[in-house]
């Protein structure tokens, strides 16, 4: 069975532009929570989508944002990108919220 | 002001010793519990779990230790290897309305040889 993947794995931005992050769970798992890992901050829970609906979410900013697919891959958005959004974005998938969560790979966002 | 970095701890075991991890979860509510090993410039990679009804789960070489009156939690990494160096991180999984898992800071684990 193939692992959660996460596209693209780096990425280069400046201030002020937005990004997407695009993130394909393992098949049959419909829960897919989103996570961002810096050295300052350890791993912080950005929100979880479950059957295309936010079902939970951390305390991020408005510019932060997030849907999921009827096919569950989800994707998320980060608008107005500053110096301090450069982390590893890391997407996790399980078959409900109380199950085994598995990560992807991470996408490494750099912002200059 | 600049933020400082997360100081892990670290833990430094000689390669062929047993290794433990340990854990101090924040909800006493919390029924299902990760552990998770990351390595350098590598996504979080399931271990072992262990639900609340347990209060010991055996996988290959690894043992998670749960400790519901004091709350924590403890990883037994037995002959470690050099491959074991890595992050490893506790999560518990929280229900309050809906479930959110909540991790821990992580331990680094460095083996000697």
């Amino acid at each position: 069975k193939a692992g959660v993947t996460q596209t693209p794995r780096y990425l280069i931005k400046t201030r002020g532009q937005q990004v997407t992050l695009s993130c394909s769970p393992i098949s049959g798992h419909r829960s897919v929570s989103w996570y961002q890992q810096t050295p300052g901050q350890g791993l912080q829970f950005l929100f979880e989508y479950f059957s295309e609906t936010q079902r939970n979410k951390g305390n991020f900013p408005g510019r932060f944002s997030g849907r999921q697919f009827s096919n569950s891959r989800s994707e998320m958005n980060v608008s107005t990108l500053e110096l301090g959004d450069s982390a590893l974005y890391l997407c996790a998938s399980s078959l409900a919220g109380d199950y085994e969560q598995y990560f992807g790979p991470g996408t490494r966002l750099t912002v200059t | 002001g600049e933020s400082v970095g997360l100081h892990l701890p670290t833990l430094s075991v000689q390669e062929g010793d047993n290794s433990i991890i340990n854990c101090a979860y924040s909800n006493s509510a919390s029924d299902y519990f990760i552990w998770y090993k990351q390595e350098s410039g590598k996504g979080p990679q399931f271990i072992i779990d262990i639900r609340s009804n347990m209060d010991k789960r055996q996988g290959q070489r690894v043992t998670v230790l749960l400790n519901k009156t004091v709350k924590h939690l403890s990883l037994q990494i037995a002959a470690t290897q050099p491959g074991d160096s890595a992050v490893y991180f506790c999560a518990e999984n929280n229900y309050s309305g809906t479930y959110k898992y909540i991790f821990g800071t992580g331990t680094r684990l460095k083996v000697l040889a």
